[in-house]
């Protein structure tokens, strides 16, 4: 199985702030990564796949990079709303598997 | 817009089956693949299984593979996990989800989940 690891497991951002978030795969995933957003008591929320394609209606201040084993997801003006749990998955092969998630809190 | 709806979540001993369900809406079901997926109180996410469009090929996660199974149909728009053997380490919500691809796939739309708590 592909083990997806996150860093950090938490951080703590001001309104305003630049966020990223990194997430490692156990090996070459290419580029079949998502990212999802999960406020407590929802369901998940996919903001991107393919490492970089944005999902409609998702803000611009989101973005995602890498390929291979290591990706990023950038939140470039952390807003209120953002406050959350993120998720990375990989979809390269079953089983599919997630990251342990970066919780997102206000400082 | 794409609704599903989960049910059949609930209190059940260890060792015994429970079945849920997912009825989806708002796209054409028929044609996309559909996931089980779940999240232990306070955890993370764990993919459990997923089921092609026909419902020809499925694949599981180790943990459930042998105990349970998914299923669907297309007649009715809805998709079932069948879940036996039940043991503590399985009480989760329940999400249902459907793929954003064919094969292995990210998930694009998803329930608001269903609770089974396994306890004796």
């Amino acid at each position: 199985d592909i083990q997806m690891t996150q860093s950090p497991s938490a951080l703590s951002a001001f309104v305003g702030d630049r966020v990223t978030i990194t997430c490692r795969a156990s090996q070459n995933i290419n580029s079949w990564l998502a990212w999802y957003q999960q406020k407590p008591g929802n369901a998940p929320n996919l903001l991107i796949r393919k490492a970089s394609s944005l999902e409609s209606g998702v803000p611009s201040r989101f973005s995602g990079s890498g390929s291979g084993t290591e990706f990023t997801l950038t939140i470039s003006s952390l807003q209120p709303e953002d406050f959350a749990t993120y998720y990375c998955q990989q979809y390269t092969v079953f089983p599919l598997t997630f990251g342990p998630g970066t919780k997102v809190e206000i400082k | 817009q794409v609704t599903l709806v989960e049910s059949g979540g609930g209190v059940v001993q260890p060792g015994r089956s429970l079945r849920l369900s997912c009825a989806a809406s708002g796209f054409s079901f028929r044609t996309y693949g559909m996931n089980w997926l779940r999240q232990a109180p306070g955890k993370g996410l764990e993919w459990v299984a997923i089921i092609s469009y026909n419902g020809k090929s499925n694949y599981y996660a180790e943990s459930v593979k042998g105990r349970f199974t998914i299923s669907r149909d297309n007649s009715k728009n809805t998709v079932y996990l069948q879940m036996n053997s039940l043991r503590s380490e399985d009480t989760a919500v329940y999400y249902c989800a459907k793929a954003a691809e064919t094969g292995s796939t990210p998930f694009d739309d998803w329930g608001r989940g269903t609770l089974v708590t396994v306890s004796s």
